[in-house]
Order: C-alpha cells, then sequence, then structure tokens
C-alpha cells in the first residue's frame, strides 16, 4: 500500500514563528504537492514539485517555501506563521499523470 | 483560477437511494479524477476517468464524461450510510503536472 506520511496531525503555533511541515511518500513517486484545504473554498495547491530540488508555485505560494532535498520528501515552510495561514494542509504524491495518494493531513492553528 | 466546481455543494438522501454530483471545469483536460474525504482526513481516491473514454464504472460508482461540455457525474447507486463523506472531482489539464479540485459536494446518507 501507499503510504504518505504527515508529521503532525495537529500543530499550534504562534503568531510570527517558522514553521515546517513535513510530507515522505515511500512509493518513488516523482510528483509530490502541497495543499490547504478551508472550508468552501475546497482544496488549493499552494506548490508541487515534479523532481528533487524542482518546485514550481500553485494557486497560493504566497507566505510559503518549498524544499525537496531527497525524492521521497517534500516539505512546507511557513517563514513567518500568521492567522490566516489556519487551515488544513494536505500532502499529497503521484507518478506523472497519475493518481495522487493523499496524507492524513496536518490541522494547523496559528494563534 | 482553473478550480472545478461541483454541484450540488451538499445533497442528503436516504440510504438506498442514488446519489448524482457534478463537476464542471475550464480547461482540456488528461483524466478526470474523483475523491472522497472523510471528515477530517486525507482524500482517498475514487475512479480516474481518461479524456478519451465517456464512462466508468466501479463498483456501486458510475462517472461519466463530457468534454464538449467540460463536465463529468458521479453516481453512487444503493447508497449507505458509510458512503457519507464530502467528494470532490480533480482534473490535471493537458498541460501540466498540476491538478485542479472542484470545491466539494457534502454528502449525508440518513440511515
Amino acid at each position: 500500500d501507499v503510504k504518505v506520511t504527515q508529521s503532525s496531525r495537529y500543530l499550534v503555533k504562534r503568531t510570527g514563528e517558522k514553521v515546517f511541515l513535513e510530507c515522505v511518500q515511500d512509493m518513488d513517486h516523482e510528483n509530490m504537492f502541497w495543499y490547504r484545504q478551508d472550508p468552501g473554498l475546497g482544496l488549493r495547491l499552494i506548490y508541487f514539485s515534479y523532481d528533487v530540488k524542482m518546485k514550481e508555485k500553485g494557486d497560493i505560494p504566497e507566505g510559503y517555501s518549498v524544499s525537496r532535498e531527497k525524492k521521497e520528501r517534500f516539505s512546507l515552510i511557513l517563514e513567518s506563521a500568521s492567522t490566516n495561514q489556519t487551515s488544513m494542509y494536505l500532502c499529497a504524491s503521484s507518478f506523472p499523470t497519475g493518481i495522487q495518494y493523499f496524507g492524513a493531513g496536518t490541522r494547523l492553528s496559528v494563534l | 483560477s482553473q478550480q472545478g466546481e461541483e454541484d450540488p455543494q451538499a445533497l442528503s438522501i436516504q440510504e438506498g437511494e442514488n446519489a448524482t454530483m457534478n463537476c464542471s471545469y475550464k480547461t482540456s483536460i488528461n483524466n478526470l479524477q474523483w475523491y472522497r474525504q472523510n471528515s477530517g482526513r486525507g482524500l482517498v481516491h475514487l475512479i480516474l476517468i481518461r479524456s478519451n473514454e465517456r464512462e466508468k464504472h466501479s463498483g456501486r460508482l458510475r462517472v461519466t464524461l463530457d468534454t464538449s461540455k467540460k463536465s463529468s457525474s458521479l453516481l453512487i447507486t444503493a447508497s449507505r450510510a458509510a458512503d457519507t463523506a464530502s467528494y470532490f472531482c480533480a482534473t490535471e489539464p493537458n498541460t501540466g503536472n498540476q491538478f485542479y479540485f472542484g470545491t466539494g459536494t457534502s454528502l449525508t446518507v440518513i440511515p
């Protein structure tokens, strides 16, 4: 079974903190994705990566950065967390033009 | 935004009835996928239909695709209480690796 593991299910941070969300997949997928999910807005793509050290901006990259140093790991970084970044964050991975496999999600609260 | 839209936003039916939800999208696609999300969890892939296919079945699921109208529908037959979840369509444009998710349909199946 494909496994996509997100490092935390729940996270509470303070405004201004630097936040790292980690995602690891075990299927040797080329593509990895970070989404945020908010009520009424569905899933919105923050960043995606189609290879190690490669990244592309999604629809809402502002306030976020990413890192992909190894194929299996894709990190989302909030450089200075703000309250409007309180959300559910979902990581996914896939082969090109393939099915996306999702992690369980990280519910982040920024106070 | 290239985000798709599902219709209706919410649907409530009795157990045993059929549930139909629709998805409209904006660009030419390689494929369209449907996902399911139980409350507070990650998404799980249900079915993929390619742009050259018109209909696909998987168990109690039936998906249709009309590329001329840029729309798809998901039919769940003989619904069960366990089908209660949110359902999302996701499109992969034929111009890249990115996926675009709709805003979701929240389905409630009443026992």
